[in-house]
Parts: structure tokens; C-alpha cells; sequence
């Protein structure tokens, strides 16, 4: 199965100030997807991360809020800028590896806001 | 819009006896479906994906089928065990490597 690691596991932030997620995976991936979820919620998705280009947002997801990098086929980052305490939740990306149709989550980042 | 739901939220059952998850979805034009569980605090683990051609997926005591004409999925868990407590999610996708829209998740609890 794919390896797919997030780092930080888990921060508390103060309400104004910016968190920048990691993902990696440990093979190639050609989109990458960014999740939230929300408490005691199921998973939404926030954005779709491709190579080279900007991001996809879904409704409701801004880039000035949520800005994705992607700079290679195994690495992407999501901020959360100018935190307040809805955000708080825990944030997980994903990919299809190796080509196939399953896809792979990472442990997920929890993120309290404070 | 693609929308998923699975009823029950929260099912409670006694270690020995078969769970059975149910998932929904309102558009039938979906590549494949897959079924996850999440324990508290974690992340996803894949359990089981189902092509839209398919009809069944086994795996261990895990069967799940797909009824695509009827937006209809069904995971069964045979003879629960207390580590099968879990939130167990399925999600769809419209097509290959694209993203999940997700349902709400059922939150079984199996007793000792």
C-alpha cells in the first residue's frame, strides 16, 4: 500500500496566525487532494493539487485562505492563513499511487485554533 | 450534484454478530466505490474498492456488493470482533484518480 506522511500530526495555533500542512508520498502521484474534516464530520474536499498548474478549489474553498503548492509529483503543502477557531478540524491529503484506483490517505494533520 | 449518505450513523452490536453498513449515492454515473475506516483521531485506511463493473469485493471477513443501477453499496463484516469498532466511511468517484465525495460515515461500536 502507498505510504503517504503529513507533518505536523498535530499543532495548536492562536487565532491570526498561519500553519503550513506537508504531504508527502512516497511514490509518484498526478493529483493530489486536500481534505478537511470538521468535527464529529465526515471529509470534504478542499482542493485538488496538480503539478505545474494552480490548484482546483471546490465552492466555499478560496485560494487567499487555503494556498496550495505543489512543486513535484511526490510533494504538496496547504496553509490555513489567518486562522480563527472554525478551522479548527484535522486535515488529510490523498493520492492514487502507482497508477491505481484506490486512494491513499496520510494520517491527517489536527489543527486547533485557539 | 453527487450526495452519498449511509444510514445508520451509529450502529451497536455484541461481539459474534454480522455488521451490515449500508451506503447510498444519488448519481449512478460513478467509476468505482470505496469503502474506508477511520479509527478516532487517524486517518483513512482503504478497505475495499469496488469497480463499477463489479458487483462484489471480498476481502477476509469483509464483503462488500455494489448495485449501481440502484446507487446502492453494502459492506458486511462478518462475526464483529471489538476491534472492528470504528467509523467505516464509502466514498465515489466519477472517474480514475479523481476526487471522493464522501458520506457521512456509520460509527459502529462492537461489545465484548
Amino acid at each position: 500500500s502507498a505510504v503517504i506522511s503529513q507533518k505536523p500530526s498535530r499543532d495548536i495555533c492562536q487565532r491570526g496566525t498561519s500553519l503550513t500542512i506537508q504531504c508527502q508520498v512516497d511514490s509518484q502521484v498526478t493529483m493530489m487532494f486536500w481534505y478537511r474534516q470538521q468535527p464529529g464530520q465526515s471529509l470534504t474536499l478542499i482542493a485538488t493539487a496538480n503539478q505545474g498548474s494552480e490548484a482546483t478549489y471546490e465552492s466555499g474553498f478560496v485560494i487567499d485562505k487555503f494556498p496550495i503548492s505543489r512543486p513535484n509529483l511526490t510533494f504538496s503543502t496547504l496553509t490555513v492563513s489567518n486562522m480563527s477557531p472554525e478551522d479548527s478540524s484535522i486535515y488529510l491529503c490523498s493520492g492514487n499511487r502507482g497508477g491505481t484506483d484506490t486512494q491513499y490517505f496520510g494520517p491527517g494533520t489536527r489543527l486547533t485554533v485557539l | 450534484k453527487q450526495e452519498v449518505t449511509q444510514i445508520p450513523a451509529a450502529l451497536s452490536v455484541p461481539e459474534g454478530e454480522n455488521l451490515v453498513l449500508n451506503c447510498s449515492f444519488t448519481d449512478s454515473a460513478i467509476y468505482n466505490l470505496q469503502w474506508f475506516r477511520q479509527d478516532p483521531g487517524k486517518g483513512l485506511t482503504s478497505l475495499l474498492l469496488i469497480q463499477s463493473s463489479q458487483r462484489e469485493q471480498t476481502s477476509g471477513r469483509l464483503n462488500a456488493s455494489l448495485d449501481k443501477s440502484s446507487g446502492r453499496s453494502t459492506l458486511y463484516i462478518a462475526a464483529s470482533q471489538p476491534g472492528d469498532s470504528a467509523t467505516y466511511l464509502c466514498a465515489v468517484t466519477r472517474a480514475a484518480g479523481n476526487k471522493l465525495t464522501f458520506g457521512g460515515g456509520t460509527r459502529v461500536l462492537v461489545k465484548p
